[in-house]
């Protein structure tokens, strides 16, 4: 496991808006990829853990797609709240390995 | 809350003093792990316990010493650390070290060497 990039670094929208951030990683020897939502003071929580290409998993207005092929995760926000604001890391597993991104910053304006 | 404990959540040390970590879990995991965020960089994982058994160890200086007495407890011992040792600690736990299962994380202790 080498680099797991995350984009953008960071973004505002406003309430009600739908958005989304990319995770890519490096697709050979490819075993989970993972996303968790980390709010301000507060512990990282998972959202998904996803390990099948093609994957779809959603989680109320939060969504994510995995494409193990080429290397990328997609989550999804539909109609952004303020309490959605928080930083979303994904990181891809291995036996006994962790590599995560540096996170895509969320500020959801109301 | 996650299930997962960490103490002290703020420690100030200087770089001659020895202090520890401790963090506990309630969710009856059999992995434990120790991660580092510096500012602006990755989550690292420092350690990874596996049924109490040290499983890896990312090429942490000797300084950061862990220790798992049973599957509920881990502790992060330091010593003769760093200013560039400023980070929070975060411990987290999983089902199993297998990488497939979701991480439940502590709350993290902010470390500041002086």
């Amino acid at each position: 496991i080498l680099n797991v990039e995350q984009s953008p670094q960071s973004l505002h929208v406003q309430e009600g808006d739908s958005t989304n951030f990319t995770c890519s990683f490096p697709s050979s020897n490819f075993y989970a990829l993972h996303w968790y939502r980390w709010e301000t003071a507060k512990s990282p929580e998972a959202l998904f853990v996803m390990t099948l290409n093609g994957d779809e998993k959603k989680k109320g207005r939060i969504s994510a797609t995995l494409n193990t092929k080429e290397g990328y995760s997609y989550l999804y926000i539909k109609g952004s709240q303020p309490e959605d604001s928080a930083t979303y890391l994904c990181g891809e597993s291995g036996t006994y390995k962790y590599i995560f991104g540096t996170g895509t910053r969320l500020k959801v304006l109301a | 809350e996650t299930g997962v404990t960490q103490t002290p959540r703020h420690l100030v040390m200087g770089m001659t003093n020895k202090k520890s970590l401790k963090c506990e879990q309630h969710l009856g995991h059999n992995a434990m792990y120790w991660y580092k965020q510096s500012a602006k960089k990755p989550l690292e994982l420092m350690f990874v316990y596996s049924l109490e058994e040290r499983v890896e160890n990312n090429s942490v200086p000797s300084r950061f010493s862990p220790e798992c007495p049973n599957s509920s407890h881990l502790f992060l011992h330091l010593h003769t650390l760093q200013p560039e040792d400023s980070a929070l600690y975060l411990c987290a736990s999983s089902q199993d070290s297998g990488g497939s299962y979701e991480q439940y994380f502590g709350p993290g202790t902010r470390l500041t060497v002086t």
